[in-house]
Parts: C-alpha cells; structure tokens; sequence
C-alpha cells in the first residue's frame, strides 16, 4: 500500500477552513485516499474518500491533484468540535485489510 | 441504533492473565476488525475477518488470538504471550463490497492496562 506524509500539528481559528494536506507520490491506480479523523480517546470516524475527482460531503471537501499525488482536506467552516487527529489513508480496492493508519495530523482549533 | 458497541471501556488484569474483549456490531456487515493504539500513534491492524469462521492475521497478531462464529460478534484474547498489551483496543466493521470503497464503523474502544 502507498504510504502518507502529513504534517504532524496544524492550528485553525474557529470559523475559518481549515486546510489538511496529505502527499501520497506512490499512490497506485487503483488506490483510493480515504480520510478519517480521531477525537480524542475515541474511535476513528470515515469523514470522506476519493479517487481522482474532487469530492465533497456534508462534513468536508477532498481536493486531489490531477496526478494525484496530493490531496486536501478542507473544513470548510471549523468549529471547536473538529479538534482532533486527522489520518490520510491510501488504499487499494476490494481488500478488507485495507487502511493502514499513520500518525495523522493534529488540528486544534483555536477559539 | 445500528452500531459497533465494544464492552468493557477500561479492563484491568494482572501480568500473566489471558482476557478477552468483546466487539459486537448490528450493523449487519461481513468484515470486522481489531486495532491496536499505543499513545501519539496511529492504529496497527492486529486481526480481520472478511466472513463467519474465517479470519486473517494482520501486522501484528503475535500474542493475539480471535474467534468468528457469529456475524455479528468478533471477540479479541489478549494472551499472556502478549509482551506489552497495555494499550487502546479498537474494533470495526465493513460492508465488504467487492471491489469498491468502503468505509469502516469503529467502536468506541476499550482501554486495557496491565498491573
């Protein structure tokens, strides 16, 4: 599976987007980027994936570039409650055994 | 409500003790899943199981047994053989939709300390 790079801490003002970038140069054809974040002490929770378009859902959008070496995440309007631990997960089709966490980045959300 | 309940939320157990911990979904998925979180790092796949009475080993399943008998249940042992098994403890499931995306549902985990 490709591996991730993410910052390991970002900070946001409440009420502005925040903007999450992931490389993942070794991204295969066949690999989806999956998001997903962790609120502390808590289990991770899906936010959004894609695979070469941009997406977007009630909770985020996903940018990734045309070569789809990169992607961003962006909360469009971040409130104090998205303070958490974001992970940037590559991961090919069909395969139960399919997302392998890294460390993520740490977004705090500054009141 | 459809969920992955995990049970208990904090275990206890002395050096030298099997303990095993319970993962129940109603979610009606086909795979389920054990992670391991050790403090500031991500998750580690330990076990999965795509399918009733059948599952796979994952990264690091050494000290770590599971059982699949029941769609629904996928308990984890934590054997004595386990060197460092103080750790955050959790399960998910999926939909295992052949060959598309899927998301997994996890748990709220289950924290086990070692004494």
């Amino acid at each position: 599976d490709a591996k991730t790079t993410q910052p390991t801490s970002m900070d946001c003002a409440e009420g502005r987007a925040a903007n999450l970038p992931c490389n993942h140069s070794t991204i295969s054809g066949n690999e989806y980027v999956y998001w997903y974040r962790q609120i502390h002490s808590q289990g991770p929770q899906y936010i959004i994936h894609g695979l070469k378009n941009n997406e977007t859902n009630e909770m985020a959008s996903l940018i990734i570039t045309e070569d789809r070496k990169s992607s961003t995440l962006i909360l469009p309007h971040a409130t104090l409650r998205d303070t958490a631990v974001y992970y940037c997960i590559v991961s090919p089709l069909g395969s139960a055994r399919q997302l392998t966490f890294g460390s993520g980045t740490q977004l705090t959300v500054l009141p | 409500d459809g969920g992955i309940t995990q049970s208990p939320k904090y275990l206890f157990r002395k050096e030298g003790q099997n303990v095993t911990l319970s993962c129940e979904q109603n979610l009606n998925h086909d795979a389920m899943y054990w992670y391991r979180q050790d403090p500031g790092q991500g998750l580690r796949l330990i076990y999965y199981s795509q399918i009733v009475n059948d599952f796979q080993k994952g990264d690091i399943a050494e000290g770590y047994s599971v059982s699949r008998e029941k769609k629904e249940s996928f308990p984890l042992t934590v054997t004595s053989a386990q060197k460092n098994p103080t750790a955050f403890y959790l399960c998910a499931s999926s939909n295992r939709l052949a060959g598309g995306p899927h998301e997994q549902f996890f748990g709220p985990g289950t924290r086990l300390t070692v004494l």
